[in-house]
């Protein structure tokens, strides 16, 4: 079966510090693979997806960044965190051509 | 940007009560619409995947139905318990948008005893 990890689970970073977030999927291959943030009192969005290695999407422009270095490795990346980047981020992944989206356990980042 | 919107915004009932959330979407490309359960300090679940304008899903007490000619879906709970309390999103998919979904900001639902 398949199953998705994310970590940390909750991380407390000041302004300016660089951030990085891991998310590994296992039991598949080629996964299309998605970064979500939801911000306080807001909605889920969409920050970026991919569909293979080295393949990334942004859908908003924003101070983070995402890598896929390998097919179930998906990295959100900043070099210096502002406030607004506080939220929860949840990883997810859906087989490619499938319509499910399944997801992971979710990071709440707080930056101070 | 695809405008979603869930109604009502929360929602709290008693056990028992059955209930009932509208999801609207735009009509045209319409692809596929999820609909998740997600509560507090969880992973959102998936509960429904629909396609086919006039489809009806049901697991268990809740169940969805969905028209895609006038854009819109609802979710029902028939004899709400204190364990489907959590926030209901809806995600439509358009054509060509590759399985990206576009969240509401979801229906919260709290069912007291």
């Amino acid at each position: 079966s398949q199953t998705i990890h994310q970590w940390p689970a909750t991380l407390v970073q000041p302004v300016g510090s660089p951030l990085s977030l891991e998310c590994t999927v296992e039991g598949t291959s080629n996964p299309n693979l998605y970064w979500y943030r939801q911000a306080a009192g807001r909605g889920l969005q969409l920050l970026f997806y991919s569909v293979g290695i080295g393949q990334i999407s942004s859908e908003v422009p924003q101070n983070l960044s995402a890598s896929r270095p390998q097919d179930r490795q998906f990295i959100l990346s900043s070099k210096k965190l502002l406030l607004s980047d506080s939220g929860f981020y949840l990883c997810a992944w859906s087989p490619s051509g499938g319509l499910e989206q399944y997801f992971g356990p979710g990071t709440r980042l707080t930056v101070t | 940007i695809l405008n979603v919107e869930q109604s009502p915004q929360s929602l709290h009932v008693q056990e028992g009560d059955s209930t009932n959330f509208t999801c609207s979407f735009p009509s045209s490309n319409f692809y596929a619409l999820h609909w998740y359960r997600w509560e507090t300090a969880k992973s959102p679940e998936a509960l429904f995947v629909m396609t086919l304008n006039g489809d009806e899903k049901k697991k268990g007490r809740i169940s969805a139905t969905l028209n895609t000619k006038e854009g819109y879906s609802y979710l029902y709970i028939k004899g709400s318990q204190p364990e489907d309390s959590a926030t209901y999103l809806c995600a439509p998919i358009l054509t060509g948008g590759g399985n990206k979904l576009t969240f509401g900001t979801g229906t919260q639902l709290k069912v007291e005893l």
